[in-house]
């Protein structure tokens, strides 16, 4: 149930792009995206409904494509203060009808100098 | 956003004894609250869900003996870590979402590092 987040890791210089992954193995109601820095709480950056539009948070934007159950976190000309764990965290209905959130594990992204 | 705090940020405490975390939703109610675990470099594992007015629920695995949680008002839960461990060394983070219906974003509170000796 939980989501795959792909890569695990990844190490950019400022101004490089990257993209981050998130796959679910279940039907999907939206997905959302948070970042957290060391030692601090998650912060949330967008999230993304079954059917809507392609999100933006200053320069990162995300896509949700609901019939592969997936998504994409896009962060282009990085900055120094992107560096953090991308959390993805996937809404799903359960049996009993009740809205579920599940995270990934996690991509740890470092932009350097 | 909507904020969220909790109290302690950090507690020390010796192996057998108990602590209370508490968790506040500031400007907005939430009957529904939720306690996440998370090991160094892991992500966050789903604890409980706290009910204003009923019982918490608690996912596989998780002591409710152990993790007691209450929801005492709209804006208030509280974690309490009975005959802590070593082994329940962890941060611990409360979120709560802002709107009841779905799509819930969370706000998280900002967390509290337990340690035990």
């Amino acid at each position: 149930q939980q989501p795959v987040q792909s890569p695990q890791a990844v190490i950019l210089r400022e101004g490089e792009d990257a993209v981050i992954n998130c796959s679910s193995s279940k039907a999907l109601y939206s997905v959302h995206w948070y970042r957290q820095k060391h030692g601090e709480a998650p912060v949330f950056l967008m999230i993304l409904l079954k059917g809507g539009e392609q999100m933006r948070h200053e320069k990162i934007s995300a896509s949700f494509n609901e019939k592969k159950q997936q998504s994409s976190l896009y962060l282009t000309a990085s900055q120094l203060s992107y560096s953090g764990t991308y959390f993805c965290g996937t809404e799903w209905i359960s049996g009993a009808g009740s809205y579920q959130l599940t995270f990934g594990k996690g991509t740890k992204l470092s932009v350097i100098p | 956003g909507a904020v969220v705090s909790q109290h302690p940020s950090r507690v020390i405490c010796k192996s057998g004894t108990s602590v209370k975390i508490e968790c506040r939703s500031l400007d907005f109610q939430a009957t529904t609250m939720f306690w996440y675990r998370q090991f160094p470099k892991q992500s966050l594992m789903l604890m409980a869900t706290s009910n204003e007015g009923s019982k918490a629920t608690y996912e596989q695995g998780v002591e409710k003996d152990k993790f007691l949680i209450n929801h005492a008002s709209l804006t208030l839960s509280t974690l309490t870590v009975t005959s802590a461990h070593p082994e329940d060394s962890s941060f611990y983070i409360c979120s709560a979402p802002e709107t009841s219906g779905s799509p819930r974003v969370q706000f998280f509170g900002p967390g509290t590092r337990l340690t035990v000796l």
